[in-house]
């Protein structure tokens, strides 16, 4: 059981690159999100996706891009990162009941 | 990595005595409320949940408590062990509502 995974674990990148994280879960679960974890801000949610095709802002989507093609994947591209995109990225997913969340492990992120 | 505020609210116990983690949430209309743990360079992790129509429920070692005239939410770890030192987040969710709401957290110290 698998369960849901992200990818790369850690990253570093420079100012106005584009850059994708991915993450996949095996369960098909419905819904998919990601979120930013910062110090001071704790876990705030950037976009979700109800099922495929279907996506929405959360609360801090400026600069970032998602996409839905298939169920199990949910991929996060920053654009043009910036510096204050340097955070720790977590993909989470549950059912169509949105109930309790599954987290992936987070990818660590540094724009430099 | 540690990616968690430095500035979270702390709990420091001694191994084998209970813990109470304390949380207040915002939302009168919130009827869903979940724990996650989160250990060092982990995602956060579910513990337990409880509805509105319920002001208690227990698990294995971990109790919720909830009260909706003050809006407030416990966790209350019962012999505690090294092993649950992490930080805790109290999350709210109105039924159906696609946003989780998470807590700053609190962080949890075991002294062996």
């Amino acid at each position: 059981d698998a369960g849901i995974t992200q990818s790369p674990r850690y990253k570093i990148t420079e100012t106005g690159r584009q850059v994708t994280l991915m993450c996949h879960q095996t369960w098909s679960h419905s819904y998919m999100f990601w979120y930013r974890q910062d110090l001071g801000h704790g876990l705030r949610l950037i976009y979700y996706s109800a099922a495929a095709d279907i996506t929405d802002k959360g609360e801090v989507p400026d600069g970032y891009v998602v996409s839905r093609s298939k169920t199990e994947n949910f991929p996060l591209t920053l654009e043009s990162a910036t510096r204050s995109q340097t955070s720790v990225y977590f993909c989470a997913s549950t059912t169509a009941n949105i109930e309790k969340l599954f987290f992936g492990s987070g990818t660590q992120l540094s724009v430099l | 990595g540690e990616s968690v505020g430095l500035h979270l609210p702390t709990l420091s116990v001694q191994e084998g005595d209970n813990s109470i983690i304390n949380c207040a949430y915002s939302n009168s209309a919130s009827d869903y409320f979940i724990w996650y743990k989160q250990e060092s360079g982990k995602g956060p992790q579910f513990i337990i949940d409880i509805r509105s129509n319920m002001d208690k429920r227990q698990g294995q070692r971990v109790t919720v408590l909830l009260n909706k005239t003050v809006k407030h939410l416990s966790l209350q770890i019962a012999a505690t062990q090294p092993g649950d030192s992490a930080v805790y987040f109290c999350a709210e969710n109105r039924n159906g509502g696609f946003k989780t709401i998470f807590g700053a957290g609190t962080r949890l110290f075991v002294k062996a």
